[in-house]
Parts: C-alpha cells; sequence; structure tokens
C-alpha cells in the first residue's frame, strides 16, 4: 500500500540521549517535511526538503537535524533530546513544495522524554 | 505576525449541518487547505481552495473569500464517524504552510 510508513510509533527516551525517528515514503514525492504536534496549538514545521539532497530549516529547527540521501527517506536525528521534545512528530510528503500539492501524513511517532 | 484561527470546540447533533470558520493573517497567499484528523491518527486532506467561491466535494464542502481573509468548511448530513478535528493551513506567500491548532468537532446522536 503506497504511504508514508514512520517508525517507531512510539518511544519513552531519556533526556540527553539520541534518538532518530524513520520516515520512508514509497509515492516518489519530490518534497517531504517534518511536523511536531502539541496539544493547543498547530502542525510546527522543524525541517523540510523540496527535493532529494537538500534540507531547510522550519519553524522550530532548534535540536533537530535531517538528511535526504535519497528520494524516499527523510529520517529526523535529536542529537541530545530534552523534556521540551515531547510530542507527536508527523512525517508528511507531497509531490511538489507549494502551489495546490496536498500534504500525505504518516501516522505519526509519539515519544516521550523522561 | 502571521496567524490561523479557529474555534477550539464545536458540537453539533448527528444529521444536521456544522460549519467551522478559520480566518487568516498571513503575509501573502497561496492557497488554503482543509484537513480531518481523528483522535490519535494522522491528518488527511479534505480541501484547496485558491480562487473565491465554494468547492463542494460530496458531504463536505469549502468556501474562500481571499479579501475578508476567510474560509469555512461545511458539513452536511453528519455522522458520527465525522467526530474529529479540522485544521486550516494557509500557504502564505513564500509557499510556507501556517496551520491553525484545529477545531474539536464533537458530534452527539
Amino acid at each position: 500500500i503506497a504511504g508514508i510508513t514512520q517508525a517507531p510509533t512510539s518511544q519513552i527516551l531519556a533526556a540527553g540521549r539520541r534518538m532518530t525517528l524513520r520516515c520512508t515514503q514509497d509515492m516518489r514525492h519530490n518534497a517531504m517535511y517534518w511536523y511536531r504536534q502539541d496539544l493547543g496549538l498547530g502542525l510546527r514545521l522543524i525541517h523540510y526538503s523540496n527535493t532529494a539532497g537538500t534540507t531547510g530549516k522550519g519553524e522550530v529547527p532548534d535540536g533537530y537535524s535531517v538528511s535526504r540521501a535519497n528520494t524516499d527517506d527523510f529520517p529526523l536525528t535529536l542529537a541530545s533530546a530534552v523534556p521540551s521534545q515531547t510530542s507527536v512528530y508527523f512525517c508528511a510528503s507531497s509531490d511538489y513544495a507549494g502551489g495546490n500539492s496536498p500534504l500525505h501524513f504518516g501516522n505519526g511517532t509519539r515519544l516521550t522524554v523522561t | 505576525g502571521q496567524n490561523i484561527d479557529q474555534p477550539t470546540e464545536m458540537t453539533a447533533t448527528e444529521g444536521a449541518i456544522v460549519q467551522i470558520n478559520c480566518t487568516y493573517q498571513t503575509s501573502g497567499f497561496n492557497g488554503l487547505f482543509w484537513y480531518q484528523q481523528h483522535a490519535g491518527e494522522a491528518p488527511t486532506f479534505l480541501s484547496y481552495n485558491v480562487l473565491d467561491g465554494l468547492e463542494e466535494k460530496g458531504r463536505f464542502s469549502s468556501f474562500l473569500s481571499r479579501s475578508k481573509g476567510y474560509s469555512y468548511l461545511l458539513l452536511k448530513e453528519l455522522q458520527m464517524k465525522d467526530s474529529a478535528s479540522y485544521l486550516c493551513a494557509v500557504r502564505n506567500g513564500n509557499y510556507q504552510l501556517i496551520w491553525g491548532a484545529g477545531t474539536k468537532l464533537i458530534i452527539k446522536p
């Protein structure tokens, strides 16, 4: 089934640990995104990639890094987790960045940093 | 600054009609999206408006007025499965997506 796969589904992580959230899409979409969703707030963009080989910073990039080595994969790394990074993380993709191309979302990773 | 305003929560009755409003202030405009998000699940795309007017898609319709910075999502013949959060998002002049906090819709029998 075509779509976006995120792993893990949920994770409890000790503060200070390093963690990589995985995201893979099989729709050959050019653009990919990482969002965090917190109660009472809209989705906030962490990092994005308009095409393989390029990345950019979103609204809340501090403490996170990404890479886009190929079209399909867009991992998000927390170098040293802090409790404020407790959130639900969604990976998304779109055919292209901009215009009327809608975002397709993965099922999310629920991360708790203790 | 840029912001999207939506009511936090709305309640409606099964079989009725509900209108969810979204007002926006952004630097430029390149389209408005509505998404549905069931609790614990991913957002899913509902509609896109870039020109003024009404876009109808089955039981769901979305309206846009660019001059007023206003949109609404109209849901007809409400079903229990329509209980979800509805997210409004605007693509600004730099093609960035600005998201509202979402409206939680509760459907009662």
